[in-house]
């Protein structure tokens, strides 16, 4: 069958290029999804979320798609900077339950060429 | 404003040595949680508190404790130092209890245990 959107550890994109990072989540229970960046030596960065109820958020110059049905999400950058160059990990979560905890997916490591 | 701000930055320990690392969320922030990313990986949970009090604990062994104070800053103690404890932890804080929502993650403590 296709393919919905493999992970890839690692990815090479030119400056201006539109990127995409995929991510598989595990748990049907997890009801909000968070990307982040992680340049080096730093910890997480907040990019953008959207909850379950939702399959498409956009930010400024982000676009998070949410596919609950392969539990599969995806995280494109338009116009791809080479300060975009960092890990980029998608986080689920039960927002309402307290106590509960991200789980973190396998990191992209993106990398822009100018 | 202060974000979060984790200490040390960076220390070496020896094997079957304690550390202490400290975190101080963001003013009006009460909850805080640990992470510990190893090299390579995606974080994973380690403790949670809200108003001093635990409110979830990760697959972490007994060596691996926690506290938070009346301030809401938080202390992670490990013991019996092991090489595989060599790894970034971050410390995340937020206002509420629930898990990931509204999260802001300081730049880590980097321990190496040798």
């Amino acid at each position: 069958g296709e393919s919905v959107g493999l992970h890839l550890p690692t990815l090479s994109v030119q400056e201006g290029d539109n990127s995409i990072i995929n991510c598989a989540y595990s748990n049907s229970a997890s009801d909000y999804f968070i990307w982040y960046k992680q340049e080096s030596g730093k910890g997480p960065q907040f990019i953008i979320d959207i909850r379950s109820n939702m399959d498409k958020r956009q930010g400024q110059r982000v676009t998070v798609l949410l596919n609950k049905t392969v539990k599969h999400l995806s995280l494109q950058i338009a116009a791809t900077q080479p300060g975009d160059s960092a890990v980029y990990f998608c986080a689920e979560t039960a927002a309402n339950q307290a106590g509960t905890a991200l789980i973190f997916g396998k990191g992209t490591t993106l990398s822009v060429s100018s | 404003d202060a974000g979060v701000t984790q200490s040390p930055t960076h220390l070496i320990k020896t094997r079957g040595q304690h550390v202490t690392l400290r975190c101080s969320p963001i003013s009006g922030h009460k909850s805080v949680s640990w992470y510990q990313q190893v090299l390579g990986q995606g974080p994973q949970f380690i403790f949670q508190y809200y108003e001093k009090e635990e409110r979830g604990r990760g697959n972490f062994p007994d060596r691996f404790s926690a506290r938070q104070f009346p301030n809401y800053s938080s202390e992670l103690n490990v013991n019996a130092l092991l090489l595989g404890d060599s790894a970034l932890y971050l410390c995340a804080s937020s206002q509420g209890a629930s898990g990931g929502y509204g999260y802001t993650f300081g730049s880590g403590t980097r321990l190496t245990v040798v």
